[in-house]
C-alpha cells in the first residue's frame, strides 16, 4: 500500500462547471502524476509533478491545470469541464526514491468523473 | 503509430492453461518494461517489472523482454479464475518521466 488517496471517487458534472480531483500521499514521494484512462488508449498522462510548486505537462494536458503547494497533495484542475473529459482519472506516485531509477508506479483507486 | 501497441483481446482461456500476452513498441529508447495487473474497477498494479533485455521470472509469471525486435511478452502458468484481470504493458526511457501504456488486454480465466 503506497499511501495514496484520491478523491473524489465518484462525480457527476455538467459542461462548463470547474472540477478540482486530489490526490494526498502519506509518503513523500517526489514524483506524482495524472493519468486518465479510457476504452482503446490505455493510461495517457495529464500532467505530472516532480517537487513542490514543479510540474510538467504530458501528451493530453490540453484543458487540465495542476498544482503542488505541498508534498503530499498533488490537484488536477478542470477549469470548464467538456463531455470530452469523461474519464476514469488516476494519480500515481512513482516508487524508489529519489535517486532510485526504479519503474514501479504505484496508483490509486480512481476517480471516476462524468460530465453531462 | 502508437508508441507502444497491445492486442485489446478479449482473450478467454480454460483454467490451467498457459497465456502469452504480448506488446511491441516503437522508441529504442525504452530502457525499463512493465507489467501492471488491473481487475475492474482498481487502480492497475505492478505485476513485473525488468530491465533492458532478457527474462524474469515470479512464481507463475514469466515476463521476456525482446529489444532487437522491440517485444515484450508475459507468460503466465497454471491460469488461475483469479488471474482475470487487464493487463497493461508500460515501457520507460533512462530519464524520460512518463511512462507509456498499451492499452492493455483483458484475459478471463474460466473455471
Amino acid at each position: 500500500d503506497a499511501g495514496i488517496t484520491q478523491s473524489p471517487r465518484h462525480k457527476v458534472t455538467e459542461t462548463g462547471t470547474p472540477v478540482t480531483l486530489r490526490c494526498h500521499q502519506t509518503e513523500n514521494h517526489r514524483y506524482m502524476y495524472w493519468y486518465r484512462q479510457d476504452p482503446g488508449h490505455g493510461l495517457r498522462l495529464i500532467h505530472y509533478s516532480y517537487g513542490v510548486k514543479d510540474t510538467d505537462k504530458g501528451e493530453v494536458s490540453d484543458g487540465y491545470s495542476v498544482s503542488r503547494s505541498k508534498t503530499e497533495d498533488f490537484l488536477l484542475t478542470l477549469e470548464s469541464a467538456t463531455s470530452s473529459q469523461t474519464s476514469v482519472y488516476f494519480c500515481a506516485l512513482r516508487g524508489g526514491g529519489e535517486q532510485a531509477n526504479t519503474g514501479e508506479l504505484f496508483f490509486g483507486e480512481g476517480s471516476r468523473l462524468t460530465v453531462l | 503509430q502508437k508508441e507502444v501497441e497491445q492486442d485489446p483481446g478479449p482473450l478467454s482461456v480454460p483454467e490451467g492453461a498457459i497465456v502469452s500476452l504480448n506488446c511491441t513498441y516503437s522508441n529504442s529508447a525504452f530502457q525499463y518494461f512493465m507489467w501492471y495487473r488491473q481487475y475492474s474497477r482498481k487502480g492497475p498494479e505492478l505485476l513485473m517489472y525488468t530491465y533492458s533485455s532478457g527474462n524474469k521470472e515470479d512464481g507463475r509469471f514469466t515476463a521476456q523482454v525482446d529489444k532487437s525486435s522491440k517485444y515484450i511478452s508475459l507468460f503466465i502458468r497454471d491460469s488461475q479464475p483469479s488471474d482475470s484481470a487487464t493487463y497493461l504493458c508500460a515501457t520507460r526511457d533512462n530519464y524520460g518521466q512518463n511512462f507509456v501504456f498499451g492499452p492493455g488486454t483483458r484475459l478471463s480465466v474460466l473455471p
